[in-house]
C-alpha cells in the first residue's frame, strides 16, 4: 500500500527566503503525486501534480516540485516566499483512484 | 464554471444523532469522493461514488454511508454520531472511471462538531 511522509509538521521562513517542504512516498507501482494547499477554514486547492514525463513540475503561485524516483521524494519548493504563502500544505499519492495524504506541513512566513 | 460546492458549511450535532452532508461536483465531473479531515491531520478517504454506486471504500465503519444521484451530486450520511466524528468533511470530484491520473478537485468542506 502506498504511504506518504511529510518531514516537518511546521516550517517557518522569512519573506523572500526559499521555501522547501519535504515529501517522501512509498509505492510499489509508478506513483502519481500531488501537492495541495489549504488556507484556514477552506478546502484543498491543487498546486501541482506529477503523472508521467518531465520530473520537474511547475505549479501555481510560483511553486514547483521535482520527482526523484531514486530517493522516492517529491519535495515542494518556491524560490521566494510571500506572506500569502502561509498555509497548510499536503502531499498526496494516488492509490486505485483515491488519494493518500501526508500529515501536512504548516508553513509560516515571517515579515 | 462552478467548482465543487458543499452544504452546509457548519453543523453542530449531539452524540447519537444522524447527519447528512451534501456535495455538488464540478461541472463535467461524474465521480465524487468523500474525505474526513480531523483537526491537525491529513484527509482520510471515506468512499468514492461513480455511476450511482460505491466504487471503493476506506477504513470507515458502516455508520458512514453515501449516495450518488443521477445528476452526479452526492450525500454523505453518518449515523449514531460519536464525539470522534467531529471533523472537516471534504468532497472531491473528478472525471472518469479508475483513472488514477485524474485530478480530484475539492470543495470548501463541511465542519461537523459533535457535542
Amino acid at each position: 500500500a502506498q504511504s506518504v511522509t511529510q518531514l516537518g509538521s511546521h516550517v517557518s521562513v522569512s519573506e523572500g527566503a526559499l521555501v522547501l517542504l519535504r515529501c517522501n512516498y512509498s509505492s510499489s507501482v509508478p506513483p502519481y503525486l500531488f501537492w495541495y494547499v489549504q488556507y484556514p477554514n477552506q478546502g484543498l486547492q491543487l498546486l501541482l501534480k506529477y503523472t508521467t514525463g518531465a520530473t520537474l513540475v511547475k505549479g501555481i503561485n510560483g511553486f514547483e516540485a521535482e520527482f526523484k524516483k531514486s530517493e522516492t521524494s517529491f519535495h515542494l519548493t518556491k524560490p521566494s516566499a510571500h506572506m500569502s504563502d502561509a498555509a497548510e500544505y499536503f502531499c498526496a499519492v494516488t492509490q486505485g483512484g483515491k488519494l493518500i495524504f501526508g500529515q501536512g506541513t504548516e508553513l509560516s512566513v515571517k515579515p | 464554471d462552478a467548482g465543487v460546492t458543499q452544504s452546509p458549511t457548519h453543523l453542530i450535532k449531539t452524540r447519537g444523532q444522524q447527519v447528512t452532508l451534501r456535495c455538488s461536483p464540478k461541472s463535467g465531473h461524474d465521480t465524487v469522493s468523500w474525505y474526513q479531515q480531523a483537526l491537525g491531520q491529513g484527509p482520510q478517504f471515506i468512499f468514492q461514488y461513480y455511476e450511482e454506486e460505491e466504487r471503493q471504500r476506506g477504513n470507515f465503519p458502516d455508520r458512514f454511508s453515501g449516495h450518488q444521484f443521477p445528476n452526479y451530486s452526492s450525500e454523505l450520511n453518518v449515523n449514531a454520531l460519536l464525539l470522534g466524528d467531529s471533523a472537516l468533511y471534504l468532497c472531491a470530484s473528478s472525471f472518469g472511471q479508475s483513472d488514477i491520473t485524474d485530478t480530484q478537485y475539492f470543495g470548501p468542506g463541511t465542519r461537523l462538531t459533535v457535542l
